[in-house]
């Protein structure tokens, strides 16, 4: 079984530029997250869909953060404009399990944003 | 924002010995997990305990839940160089919510 893909990988970019991640979650894993982690933290939830609506946003920086889930599958993940404070890295999970049931988590292995 | 925290935030210990980890927590829960982190990678799943268990095994790893203390332990028992890696608790952040709260972890080094 395939895991949870994200790309890229590594991003370098200077503030006030915009980038975007993008995750393929498990094939039939309903519920997609997008954690923030800031170095020697652990993960921030930014955001949480069920198929390809948001059950929780709440911690989004939403003035220049912003995600969405097309079709239930991939999603996307964009900071525009981006700030120092934004390096990180920026995990993908995905559950087979529905919002109102929490069960393990699949990672991805995350996208790592410098912002010079 | 995050609720409770792994203890000790980094250990230290010679292959051989066992590590113990401990995560405090403060609302109820249904279920709490373990998930280890190797350097620069994601996070992957290691057990996961109800609030009904005291006690669970998988391989070298035992984890315990006190719900009346709202805490839960990681041992890892005779430890290998590939275990240094950080290792976080995750539980829901309140009766009822949908997701996963991950606390700062703790980071292990086993030293060969």
């Amino acid at each position: 079984e395939a895991g949870v893909a994200q790309s890229p990988r590594y991003k370098i970019i200077e503030k006030r530029q915009s980038v975007a991640f993008w995750c393929n979650p498990i094939s039939g894993h309903a519920t997609l997250y997008w954690y923030q982690q800031i170095l020697g933290q652990g993960p921030k939830l930014l955001i949480q869909f069920q198929n390809n609506g948001v059950v929780d946003d709440s911690q989004l920086p939403k003035d220049r953060f912003s995600a969405e889930r097309l079709k239930g599958v991939d999603s996307t993940l964009k900071i525009q404009p981006a700030k120092l404070e934004d390096s990180a890295v920026y995990l993908c999970a995905s559950s087979s399990q529905g919002a109102r049931d929490t069960g393990e988590l699949f990672f991805g292995e995350g996208s790592r944003l410098t912002v010079l | 924002s995050q609720q409770g925290e792994e203890d000790p935030q980094a250990l230290s210990i010679q292959e051989g010995e066992n590590a113990t980890m401990n995560c405090s927590y403060k609302t109820s829960i249904n279920n709490l997990q373990w998930y280890r982190q190797n350097s620069g990678r994601g996070l992957v799943h290691l057990i996961l305990i109800r609030s009904n268990e005291r006690e669970k095994h998988s391989g070298r790893l035992r984890v315990t839940l006190d719900t009346s203390k709202k805490s839960s332990s990681l041992l890892i028992t005779a430890s290998r160089a590939a275990d240094t890696a950080s290792y976080f608790c995750a539980r829901p952040p309140g009766a009822g919510s949908y997701q996963l709260t991950f606390g700062k972890g703790t980071k292990l080094s086993v030293i060969p």
